[in-house]
């Protein structure tokens, strides 16, 4: 059992709503991590928060907005999504050691989102 | 600037032959190395790491890969392979210089393994 915990699995919305997928990990992990993953597809990093800042955005349009409200918790708030957004999105987190060292990532079993 | 080649989209095997997942890597300085895994409808799971060390780096599952500095390869390879094995493998590098805070990965080598 996954140790990274994603809600909601599924996830069908229309190009003007608002929606947030949320991430929740209890492991004492400092970074936490959105990635987007088309199908049979590399995992995209699209945000990293360290110590619940944001210390990496990779230029990712504005209807996707991150949150790290404690170290625990992370969402990614959805608005006026395209048809190409549709994606598997995957949190995960690491510790933070040494400069990141270590870069083991633990990764949820991702949010199916599909956007009519 | 970092990267990693995975040269094969597919691996075919047959329940209880060895088999061997390729990956090669270019990045400046010492890299830091990862397999990852994913199964069908599921996240990524960390199969093993090399940082410094034995060339030969034992995981999860019982695979385990091969560091080799003057090909920049990190094979991964598991004795004898299980149909449960079957599934999506990323390779992955990182730079080890403190700055790096991502991982690049591979376009992934999807495994099957038939009975």
């Amino acid at each position: 059992d996954t140790e990274v915990t994603q809600t909601p699995k599924h996830l069908v919305m229309g190009m003007t709503n608002k929606k947030s997928l949320k991430c929740e990990q209890h492991m004492g992990h400092r970074a936490m991590y959105w990635y987007k993953q088309k199908a049979k597809k590399p995992p995209e990093l699209m945000f990293v928060y360290s110590y619940e800042k944001l210390s990496i955005n990779e230029s990712v349009p504005s209807r996707f907005s991150p949150e790290c409200p404690n170290s625990s918790l992370l969402n990614l708030h959805l608005h006026a999504l395209q048809p190409e957004d549709s994606a598997l999105y995957l949190c995960a987190s690491s510790q933070v050691d040494l400069g990141w060292v270590t870069g083991e990532l633990f990764f949820g079993e991702g949010s199916r989102l599909t956007v009519l | 600037a970092q990267s990693v080649a995975q040269p094969e989209d597919q691996v075919n095997v047959a329940e209880g032959n060895p088999l061997t997942v390729k990956c090669t890597y270019s990045v400046s300085g010492n890299p830091y190395l990862f397999w990852y895994v994913q199964y069908p409808n599921r996240g990524l799971q960390f199969l093993l790491k090399y940082i410094t060390g034995d060339n030969l780096v034992k995981g999860s599952y019982g695979f385990e890969a091969e560091f080799n500095k003057s090909q920049t390869s990190f094979h991964l390879k598991k004795p004898s392979a299980l149909v449960s094995d079957s599934a999506l493998y990323f390779c992955a590098v990182r730079a080890g210089s403190g700055s790096a805070r991502q991982l690049t990965f591979g376009s992934g080598t999807q495994l099957t393994v038939l009975p």
